[in-house]
Parts: structure tokens; sequence; C-alpha cells
């Protein structure tokens, strides 16, 4: 499994955008990559995936560039309710899903 | 819009005891895992489930832990011996395809605050 390695913290305010940066230098060639979100006293919920390149839906982009040694998630013009914990993960079809420590994001008036 | 449910929401018990934790996946969902998070730290992979038998599990599924599909609809955990360091929480989820593929998204259940005594 694909060692993924995140800022444990990040602070941001409302209406910015904020990004978030994830390692994976061993990333195998069909691992997908993943992102969660985790609110307080609540399970994870999906938040996007992607292979290569870019890929967006309504809540969120992730940048995958060529070398697919990282990816960023791009949150847009956060609000208080995006604060929460984000988890980058990297596998296979075949694998299951090994949680990091992820990003705590705390979105500030 | 179909979400997981488990049950109890919060489970006290005393240390030796057995516990069962119960999930309802998504109904057309072919695979199920359990996660635990122990307080203030990152969630971990127990075991994953597919066609009535366990597909992967980690290290910290020993033998005190056991799953099961006991009907159409739920999905549970065992813990037979339960230890105050099983304190946690307890997410169930399921999916249609296997993790980490195209379609690879888990639904988290709310979780079960297990507190061993």
């Amino acid at each position: 499994l694909a060692k993924t390695t995140q800022p444990i913290s990040m602070d941001s305010y409302e209406g910015q955008e904020v990004n978030i940066t994830c390692s994976h230098n061993n990333i195998a060639t069909n691992d997908y990559i993943t992102w969660y979100q985790q609110f307080p006293s609540q399970g994870p919920r999906f938040i996007i995936q992607g292979y290569k390149t870019k890929v967006t839906n309504e809540v969120a982009s992730l940048f995958i560039p060529a070398d697919r040694k990282s990816s960023t998630l791009s949150l847009p013009r956060v609000s208080l309710s995006d604060t929460a914990v984000y988890y980058c993960l990297v596998g296979d079809r075949n694998n299951d899903m090994r949680f990091g420590a992820g990003t705590r994001l705390t979105v500030k008036p | 819009e179909p979400e997981v449910t488990q049950t109890p929401s919060h489970q006290v018990t005393q240390m030796g005891q057995e516990v069962i934790l119960r999930c309802v996946p998504i109904s057309n969902h072919l695979y199920f895992y359990w996660y635990r998070q122990i307080l203030g730290q990152k969630v971990e992979f127990l075991v994953s489930f597919y066609n009535n038998e366990i597909s992967e599990k980690s290290e910290i599924f020993d033998d005190q832990f056991s799953v099961e599909r006991p009907d159409g609809s739920n999905f549970t955990l065992k813990i037979r011996s339960t230890k105050l360091e099983d304190s946690a929480m307890y997410f169930c989820a399921s999916s249609e395809a296997p993790s980490g593929g195209f379609y690879n998204e888990q639904f988290f259940g709310p979780g079960t605050r297990l507190t061993v005594l």
C-alpha cells in the first residue's frame, strides 16, 4: 500500500480557497487517489477520487500531476462548515482503505 | 437517500463481556467493512467482507473479533471478550465495489461508541 503524507493541520478563513496536498511517492500503476472528509463524531464521507490530471465535482477539485506522486485537494470558497479532517487515501481495486492521520482543517470567520 | 445505519449508538460494557455491534448496509451494496477510531486518533481498518467471507483483515482483527452476515440485511461485528483498549467508535461501511477502484466510494454509518469499563 502506498504511504501518504499530508500536513497535520491547516487554518483558513471563510471564502478562501483551500488546497491540501498529499504526497504518495510510491504510488502504484493501478492505484487511485481518494479523499474523504470527517466531521467530529461522524463517519468519513467520500469527497472525490481520481487517477490522473484533474477531476472536479460539486464539492471539490482534485489535481494530480503527470508523475502522480502527489495530489492536491482544492476546496473553493470554504465556509465554517468545512471545518473537518481530510484524508488522502491511495490504493487499487483489491486493497482496503487505510487511513492516515489526515489534515485537520479549521475555517475561521 | 439510502444510508448505512448502526445500532446501538452507544454501548457500555464491562471488561471481559461479549458485545455485538450491528449494521445495516445499503441494500444493493455487496462489500462491507468495519473500522474503528479510538478517541483523537485515526480511523483504523479492521475487516472487509464479501460473498459471506472475510476478504481482508488487519492486524487488529485478531481472534477476539468476528463478523457475520446473519441474514440478508444485517452485518455484525462481535468482540468476544472486551478489553479496556477496545473502547472506540466503531464504523460500519458498505460499497458497491471493492475499495480503490473507480467506483470505490464507501458509505459510512454514524458509528457505535463502545465504552469498556
